[in-house]
């Protein structure tokens, strides 16, 4: 059974540019959840897809988007970069929306984003 | 106040001693309380799961959990130089599906 995959693994991205994120989820698994964290913060709940249509949505901007496509794989996309984007952003997938409150996540490895 | 709130550290705990990590979170309705642990530059991983009143024990970590107070904790007995890391209380709630709410987490040194 493979794991959680994120791509690319490091990022570095101008203020003002665009950066599409990417997330493979575990077998079986249909919610992807994405995260942020800064450094020295908790991770922060950015948004979760179930069976393609976002389930949920934390306190970010309209510019940070989502994508999940029928092989539950997603994509997080942020516009207008901003210098305070730089973090660490996190994917996870659970076997269903709403299963992470019994079992936790399983995140992958992140994607570290820098915005120069 | 905050969703979730841990004790400040940095907390620095001999090789073989107990490290006691705290944890209280603001939602009567929380429902699911995890402990991540976080080694420097890699993603969080879950080391413990709690969701009822008490003590949870898996070899030497134990998960104490009060909802009267909302407070948990995390014990790790012979600290091993090994366990020095981040330690991130996460925390679910019913009306929130599939969200958790992350502390500022706390780090931890274990010298030899």
């Amino acid at each position: 059974e493979t794991g959680v995959t994120q791509s690319p693994t490091h990022l570095i991205k101008t203020r003002g540019q665009q950066v599409t994120l990417r997330c493979s989820s575990q077998s079986g698994h249909n919610t992807v959840s994405w995260y942020q964290q800064a450094l020295g913060q908790g991770p922060q709940f950015i948004f979760q897809y179930y069976r393609e249509e976002e389930n949920g949505r934390g306190n970010f901007p309209p510019r940070f988007s989502g994508l999940q496509f029928p092989n539950y794989s997603s994509e997080l996309n942020v516009n207008a970069l901003e210098l305070d984007d730089s973090a660490l952003y996190l994917c996870a997938s659970s076997p269903a929306a709403g299963s992470s409150m019994n079992y936790g996540y399983t995140f992958g490895s992140g994607t570290r984003l820098t915005v120069v | 106040q905050k969703e979730v709130e841990q004790n400040s550290g940095p907390l620095s705990v001999p090789e073989g001693a107990i490290a006691s990590l705290n944890c209280t979170y603001s939602d009567r309705g929380s429902q699911s309380f995890f402990w991540y642990r976080q080694y420097s530059g890699k993603s969080p991983e879950l080391i413990m799961s709690i969701y009822s009143n008490g003590d949870k024990e898996d070899g030497r970590f134990t998960a104490q959990l009060n909802k009267a107070s909302q407070y948990v904790s995390l014990l790790i007995r012979d600290s091993q130089p090994s366990d020095s890391a981040t330690y991130l209380c996460a925390v679910g709630r019913g009306s929130t599906l599939g969200r958790l709410y992350f502390g500022r987490g706390t780090q931890l040194t274990v010298w030899p």
